[in-house]
């Protein structure tokens, strides 16, 4: 994998469904996995920056956990609510640089 | 701290014209990063300074793309001249160190 990839591109689901989506990355030379989350008319705001492989992080209901040697990151959200709608970015930094590569996003519509 | 300013937060400019956008980051941060954002490309990055050095310009499309960092607090992107494919969302970034960014509110910018 040459680029940072996101799937699925969009996720519609009900309040109170847990969701999950995936960002692949280059497993050579990889520091850190950064996931930001990125609300309509806002600027993204930075959710977990995890290095180690195994590491796994929490902020209320949102976890990630992160595979380095596969090249992959998961997002889960528990029991979504509307107010997660945003779009969901992850992002590579292949060698200590702070130069980060973005994936395109998952677009996340949680309706009441 | 105010977090990233950016300005203008919107600017339509016809083609052919100089276009500055302005950057004050977060005091304190080392790194500030240019990105743009477009429906096609998603969020890409342009240039990155650390200590006010540029480190990583390959991301600047062409020659008509300049950026400065003349001190800490202080950053302008510059199009000169303006076209219209330039219309994007311009986003300034800044870190304190090797890790999550904290990102502007962003310029929209409109070159007709």
């Amino acid at each position: 994998i040459l680029n940072v990839e996101q799937s699925p591109q969009s996720l519609h689901v009900q309040e109170g469904d847990s969701t999950n989506f995936t960002c692949s990355f280059p497993s050579s030379n990889f520091y850190a996995l950064h996931w930001y989350r990125w609300e309509t008319a806002k600027s993204p705001e930075a959710l977990f920056v995890m290095t180690l492989n195994g590491d796994e992080k929490k902020k209320g209901r949102i976890s990630a956990t992160l595979n380095t040697k596969e090249g992959y990151s998961y997002l889960y959200i528990k029991g979504s609510q509307p107010e997660d709608s945003a779009t969901y970015l992850c992002a590579s930094d292949g060698g200590a640089t702070n130069k980060l590569i973005f994936g395109t996003g998952t677009l996340l519509a949680v309706q009441p | 701290d105010a977090g990233v300013i950016q300005s203008p937060r919107h600017e339509v400019t016809e083609m052919g014209q100089e276009v500055t956008l302005r950057c004050k980051p977060i005091s304190g941060h080392d790194y500030l990063f240019w990105y743009r954002q477009t429906m096609m490309r998603g969020l890409e990055l342009l240039i990155y300074f650390n200590n006010n050095v540029p480190i990583d310009d390959s991301g600047m499309p062409e020659d008509r793309f300049s950026a400065k960092m003349p001190n800490a607090s202080f950053s302008t992107l510059k199009i000169q001249p303006s076209e219209p494919r330039d219309s994007a969302v311009y986003f300034c970034a800044s870190s304190p160190y090797i890790g999550e960014q904290y990102f502007g509110p962003g310029t929209r910018l409109t070159v007709t």
